[in-house]
């Protein structure tokens, strides 16, 4: 079946600008989640969504940063007057219900912010 | 927080070759993956293992998870196993934490 799908692929933003990437988690998983990946910090956990429950934000590195799911399956992370410091590649990833077999990663967005 | 450590953090092997990639984490967690970040940037979910071995292919991994650590064994060695491969411990309900990898280059 088809994987964890985002988009778009690259992104290029001039600071201050808004901004917001897709994600489309396999179909009939109910967990979703977003990361990021940077030279500096790695790969971090942002949010995370599970069913109807209300997400957990403990990620987001600063109020810039929101996400929304709409009918428990695409995801839209939203980053507000982008700094520098926001360039990242942006990764999403879904499971089945956050349990076995694990969570499974779509391709990233790559955000640059000049 | 739960510290994941990985070594070694570079690996240069010969095709052919086999190796051993080590994950340490700092507390009790609920489940860990390996993952194989290819040149691509593409991040592959390689094995789901809170504890015992599992086996697929030419890859086999065991958790311990009594004595926190997890083993990623790669045997016979190919060109296509070369990127950085990542262990990740599931700390909080699904929240993943990541070790920083180990980039392994595998050459003919």
């Amino acid at each position: 079946g088809a994987g964890v799908s985002q988009s778009p692929s690259n992104k290029v933003t001039e600071k201050g600008k808004d901004v917001e990437l897709r994600c489309d988690p396999i179909s009939g998983h109910t967990a979703l989640y977003w990361y990021r990946q940077s030279l500096g910090q790695g790969l971090e956990f942002l949010i995370y969504f599970q069913g109807n429950s209300a997400p957990d934000k403990s990620g987001l590195p600063s109020d810039r940063f929101s996400a929304e799911r709409t009918g428990g399956s695409v995801s839209t992370l939203t980053i507000q007057r982008t700094q520098q410091e926001d360039s990242a590649v942006y990764l999403c990833a879904s499971s089945l219900d956050g349990g076995p077999p694990g969570q499974y990663f779509g391709p990233g967005t790559r955000l640059t912010v000049t | 927080g739960i510290q994941v450590e990985q070594s070694p953090p570079d690996l240069i092997l010969q095709e052919g070759a086999n190796s051993t990639l080590r994950c340490n984490f700092s507390d009790s967690v609920n489940n860990l993956q390996w993952f194989h970040q290819n040149p691509w940037g593409q991040l592959i979910n390689l094995f789901y293992i809170p504890s015992g071995t599992k086996q697929n292919g030419r890859l086999s991994a065991t958790t311990v998870a009594t004595e926190r650590y997890s083993l990623l064994y790669i045997s016979s060695s190919q060109t296509t196993d070369s990127g950085v491969y990542f262990c990740a411990v599931d700390y909080s309900w699904g929240k993943l934490q990541f070790g920083a990898g180990t980039q392994v280059v595998v050459t003919p």
